[in-house]
Formats: C-alpha cells, sequence, structure tokens
C-alpha cells in the first residue's frame, strides 16, 4: 500500500503551458505539503494545508496555486511555466496533532520545462 | 531564523567502516530535529527524530544520532555502513513559526566504496 502517492512521476513539458500535480495520501494525515527540490537537491516547503485550509505559503510566484479537494488530496496547478520551475516536487504529510513534523514524503514528481 | 548546516557535501566511506555525517542546527528554542534519507530518484524517508528525552535516539536501518545542545548538533552515526546506505542524507529541524514546519539542510551525499 502506498502511502503518499503522487502523479505523474515525469511531466516534461513547454515553456508557457500550464500543468497539475496530484497527489493522495491513505495515512488518514490531517496536514499535507508541497515541497520543490531543486538541481542542487535543496529541499524547500512551498506549501502546507491543514484539514484542507492553507496554513504554510512560502514566497512562491502566484503561478502556483494548490488545491486541497479533501483532507487525503493536495493538488498542485502550475500556470505560465517557466524554465526556473524545472525541479523535483515533492509531496508530503503529517499528523500535527499527534506527531508534529513527522513527514512522511511521496516518490516525486520530476519536472522539466523545456 | 531557523537553519540547519551540513558542512559536508559528499562523504565516501568504505563498506563496513563507520559513519559520522555532521548537522548543525540555529533555533532558538529546544528543537525537534530529523534525518532523512533519500535514495536515487527516491523519496524522503524517516530514519530518526529527537523531541526530547535520552539525547541519543535510535532510529531504522541500524542509525543512531545524538543531539548536543552545547554544539548545537545532531549527528548521525553508523558503526558499519552497507553499500545500500549509499544515499543523500538530509537533517531537518522543526521550526514553529505560526504552524510547524521544517527546514531542511542542503543534504550530504554518501558514498560506499568495496
Amino acid at each position: 500500500d502506498t502511502a503518499v502517492s503522487q502523479t505523474p512521476k515525469y511531466l516534461v513539458t513547454q515553456m508557457g503551458n500550464d500543468k497539475s500535480i496530484k497527489c493522495e495520501q491513505n495515512l488518514g494525515h490531517d496536514t499535507m505539503y508541497w515541497y520543490k527540490q531543486d538541481s542542487k537537491k535543496f529541499l524547500k516547503i512551498m506549501f502546507s494545508y491543514n484539514n484542507k485550509e492553507l496554513i504554510i505559503n512560502e514566497t512562491v510566484p502566484n503561478r502556483f496555486s494548490p488545491k486541497s479537494p479533501d483532507k487525503a488530496h493536495l493538488n498542485l496547478h502550475i500556470n505560465s511555466l517557466e524554465l526556473g520551475d524545472s525541479a523535483v516536487y515533492f509531496c508530503a504529510s503529517s499528523q500535527e496533532s499527534s506527531s508534529p513534523y513527522e513527514q512522511y514524503f511521496g516518490p516525486g514528481t520530476r519536472l522539466t520545462v523545456t | 531564523a531557523q537553519s540547519v548546516t551540513q558542512p559536508d557535501i559528499h562523504i565516501t566511506v568504505s563498506e563496513g567502516a563507520s559513519l559520522e555525517l555532521r548537522c548543525n542546527y540555529s533555533y532558538g528554542a529546544t528543537p525537534y530535529l530529523f534525518w532523512y534519507v533519500q535514495s536515487p530518484g527516491q523519496g524522503l524517508q524517516l530514519l530518526l527524530k529527537y523531541f526530547s528525552g535520552d539525547t541519543l535516539v535510535q532510529g531504522i536501518k541500524g542509525f543512531e544520532a545524538e543531539f548536543k545542545r552545547s554544539q548545537s548538533s545532531f549527528n548521525l552515526r553508523k558503526p558499519s555502513v552497507h553499500w545500500s546506505d549509499a544515499a543523500e542524507y538530509f537533517c531537518a529541524v522543526g521550526a514553529v513559526t505560526g504552524f510547524q514546519k521544517l527546514v531542511f539542510g542542503t543534504g550530504t551525499r554518501l558514498l560506499v566504496s568495496p
């Protein structure tokens, strides 16, 4: 059973396009996150949702819009893709009420913008 | 602001030798500290965590880490490295900024030689 899953695993697209990445967790967690990992492996949080409410919104261009239809899903939509958006995007989840910060990560989505 | 420093970008260890990966953090209060491992093409897996209590914590895969408040360090150790331990290792600190989030170090790549 996959705990945190992401689709697609790879995404190759051209500049200016709009794309979405989906994330689902079956752990019953109340909080979900999106991270961006750049080419130097630096991992930085982008967004966090707790019980479908946005709670962390780091300095991210407004071309990036997260959406949480329910507690088990957190999707990331990116408009007008740019070359600099090429990275690996990780989804994660945690149960903040009982195990704060203990985050479980998905396998990542490698986005390549050409 | 919270920060994590992993001074070693790469470390090469012979199989069967001991390992120590360094991590220093900057945080005003008692930190929550974590080590994650990322195998090639995979997501991050939690190795171990420190919240409070015993400063020597045991994790999965034979890893341990020691919290030293006086040195602001949380170094990861393993007495005998296996070839399958080759991966990227990330230290992280849990930061309370209105809501919990993890701040990651830049990672240390472990190479295991035969």
